[in-house]
């Protein structure tokens, strides 16, 4: 059983539309990442979070840590924001914060 | 800004053959992690450092893997006799601190064995 889920695996929106992804997972955890991967390979930070809501310019993660699950939400989509979106936790109590990851989410922005 | 940098970015090498990808972290950083991603398939946990030592491993890094810290600066991973297999992205990751912080990832090692 995969300790990170995400939904949707595949996402094809039109620009300006309000993008969702969803992580859920099941272990108790500290901290809970989202992360970017370019069509390159690269990977970038976007949030970290443990409690509550982060929002950084258009883009806004939410947590419930009771339900385990997480929401990652795009507002006015664009086209750059293609790429693929990963779900990671920290579980609770590894004191090497490793990462669990998530299988991704592949977003499709179509102008 | 302060980034973590591989080398190199894509490495061929021949099945059975010794690989060495390094890696820079961001230089107060306490923490030091290599992942992998075959292609296709998601991000997996190879190894944590901490502390000029190797603090978690998981079931894929095998004897056929090892880390070091040479000089403080550069964190490698070796591979000393490549399979098929190992063909994947290798990256490597820093944090500062001793919680979960963010982990800031370097832009990664294609390595392809033939």
């Amino acid at each position: 059983k995969n300790e990170v889920e995400q939904s949707p695996q595949n996402l094809t929106a039109q620009e300006g539309e309000f993008i969702t992804i969803n992580c859920s997972y099941s272990v108790g955890i500290s901290a809970l990442h989202w992360l970017q991967q370019h069509p390159g390979g690269g990977i970038v930070s976007l949030f970290m979070l443990s409690s509550g809501k982060k929002k950084h310019g258009r883009l806004i993660a939410t947590i419930n840590i009771q339900e385990k699950h997480s929401s990652l939400h795009i507002t006015a989509s664009h086209p750059r924001d293609s790429a693929v979106y990963i779900c990671a936790v920290t579980p609770y109590m590894d004191s090497n914060y490793q990462l669990i990851w998530g299988a991704g989410t592949k977003l499709i922005i179509k102008p | 800004e302060p980034e973590v940098t591989q080398t190199p970015s894509h490495q061929v090498t021949q099945m059975g053959q010794e690989v060495i990808l390094r890696c820079v972290p961001i230089s107060n950083h306490l923490y030091f992690y290599w992942y992998r991603q075959i292609l296709g398939q998601k991000v997996e946990f190879l190894v944590s450092f901490y502390n000029n030592e190797i603090s978690e491993k998981s079931e894929i890094f095998d004897d056929q893997f090892s880390v070091e810290r040479p000089d403080g600066s550069n964190f490698t991973l070796k591979i000393r006799s490549t399979k098929l297999e190992d063909s994947a992205m290798y990256f490597c990751a820093s944090s500062d601190g001793t919680g979960p912080y963010e982990q800031y990832f370097g832009p990664g090692t294609r390595l392809t064995v033939t």
